[in-house]
């Protein structure tokens, strides 16, 4: 069974420039969910899919944040403009439902210069 | 709020001792209880999860375990190995179907050889 897929793995853009994360989740996990971790922190869900509807995105920053989970499958987290305090791992997690076990892909590393 | 806190920040033994990882956690209305390794530039790998009906659960050289009525949870690591070296980090899950995973800052563990 595939894992959680996330690109890119390293990404380096300068404050006030976009960016956008891919998650693809493992297949026929319903709930997907989008953490944040800055380093020497534990991370922080920034939102949290069921199916292609938003659960929870209480901690999205949503004046510079979106993500979305068209078709319920795949997932996009953008940032812009982003902020120096951006820079830190992006993590995209799965599971069957929303109690399930949650899988986690590699991450995204973004550093913003 | 689930605020989750683990002690000690860093730890460093020699290989072969048995050693310790502490996790406690504010609401003990929890759902579950897991552990997670972390390795330099990875994504998380969850080691154990326990139920909140369960007092602990063992996998290989891993034991946790979980008290919720004290707000503590354990991860014993028995003979440890230079490859044990990670950083080790709990989250609890409030079972609510959202907010996701609620993290410790981790414990950075090095094991000398």
């Amino acid at each position: 069974e595939a894992g959680v897929a996330q690109s890119p793995r390293y990404k380096i853009i300068e404050k006030r420039q976009s960016v956008a994360f891919w998650c693809n989740p493992i297949s026929g996990h319903a709930t997907l969910y989008w953490y944040q971790q800055i380093l020497g922190q534990g991370p922080k869900l920034l939102i949290q899919f069921q199916n292609n509807g938003v659960v929870d995105d209480s901690q999205l920053p949503k004046d510079r944040f979106s993500a979305e989970r068209l078709k319920g499958v795949d997932s996009t987290l953008k940032i812009q403009p982003a902020k120096l305090e951006d820079s830190a791992v992006y993590l995209c997690a799965s599971s069957r439902d929303s109690l399930g076990t949650q899988y986690f892909g590699p991450g995204t590393r973004l550093l913003v210069l | 709020k689930q605020e989750v806190t683990q002690i000690p920040a860093a730890l460093s033994v020699p290989e072969g001792e048995n050693l310790v990882l502490n996790c406690s956690f504010t609401d003990s209305a929890i759902y579950n209880l897991q552990w997670f390794r972390q390795d330099p530039g990875k994504g998380l790998t969850s080691l154990l999860l326990i139920q909140s009906s369960q007092r602990e659960q063992t996998s290989g050289r891993l034991n946790a375990s979980l008290d919720k009525s004290s707000g503590r949870s354990t991860l014993y690591i028995a003979a440890s190995q230079p490859g044990d070296s990670a950083t080790y980090l709990c989250a609890s899950d409030s079972g609510g179907g959202a907010d996701g995973l609620t993290f410790g800052k981790g414990t950075h563990l090095i094991i000398q050889p």
